[in-house]
């Protein structure tokens, strides 16, 4: 059983198209994210939902608008993309947000943008 | 505010090499220091944990110090496999995020 779960797990498709990204945690946890990794590997994270609400909304593009319809699922729609859009991006949970420095990571969805 | 420092890699070593990855950190308040790790191909692991000043975090043979006086939290592993290879993060937890270096990357060989 897949603790944390994305899908896709490689995304290609061309600028200015309209994209998403699902997630899936089955742990039970109350916290939920949404990082970006680029070629460096350097990690930033760009949202995080506590039970459906929205905690961190970091200085991201409002083209990336994050959906969580339960506190199991937090999706990442994102609109008109771009070149630099082209990353990796890993969903994670937490069982809270007291707890948020134990994560758990999905294994990445890798968003090519031609 | 908060940030953290580890050292640039890629660290290269040969099997039953003693590892060092240094790392330090910037924080108010009283932060939870962690290391991850990413395996090719793969989300990011805990890898171990240490909660406050003088706890040493430990598993699968590596270990780090939480060193308040220093603000580091150097990870060490006294003989490395080639299935260590990876790539390491240092990462503070303050309030609601963790807050992650740069990354390490480990290459062992045979």
């Amino acid at each position: 059983d897949t603790a944390v779960s994305q899908t896709p797990k490689y995304l290609v498709t061309q600028m200015g198209n309209d994209k998403s990204i699902k997630c899936e945690q089955n742990l039970g946890h109350d916290t939920m994210y949404w990082y970006k990794q680029d070629s460096k590997k350097f990690l930033k994270i760009m949202f995080s939902y506590n039970n459906k609400e929205l905690i961190i909304n970091e200085t991201v593009p409002n083209r990336f608008s994050p959906k969580s319809p339960d506190k199991a699922h937090l999706n990442l729609h994102i609109n008109s993309l771009e070149l630099g859009d082209s990353a990796v991006y890993f969903c994670a949970s937490s069982q809270d947000l007291v707890g948020g420095g134990e994560q758990y990571f999905g294994p990445g969805t890798r968003l090519t943008v031609t | 505010g908060n940030s953290v420092t580890q050292m640039e890699g890629p660290v290269t070593l040969s099997e039953e090499a003693f590892l060092t990855i240094n790392c330090t950190y910037t924080a108010t308040g009283y932060p939870s220091l962690f290391w991850y790790v990413q395996y090719p191909g793969e989300g990011l692991q805990l890898l171990l944990k240490a909660t406050k000043a003088d706890d040493k975090g430990s598993n699968k043979g590596f270990e780090a110090t939480y060193r308040k006086e220093t603000t580091s939290f150097h990870l060490e592993k006294g003989s490395v496999q080639v299935s260590d290879s990876a790539v390491y993060f240092c990462a503070l937890h303050n309030t609601d995020k963790l807050i992650f270096g740069t990354g390490t990357r480990l290459q062992v060989f045979p």
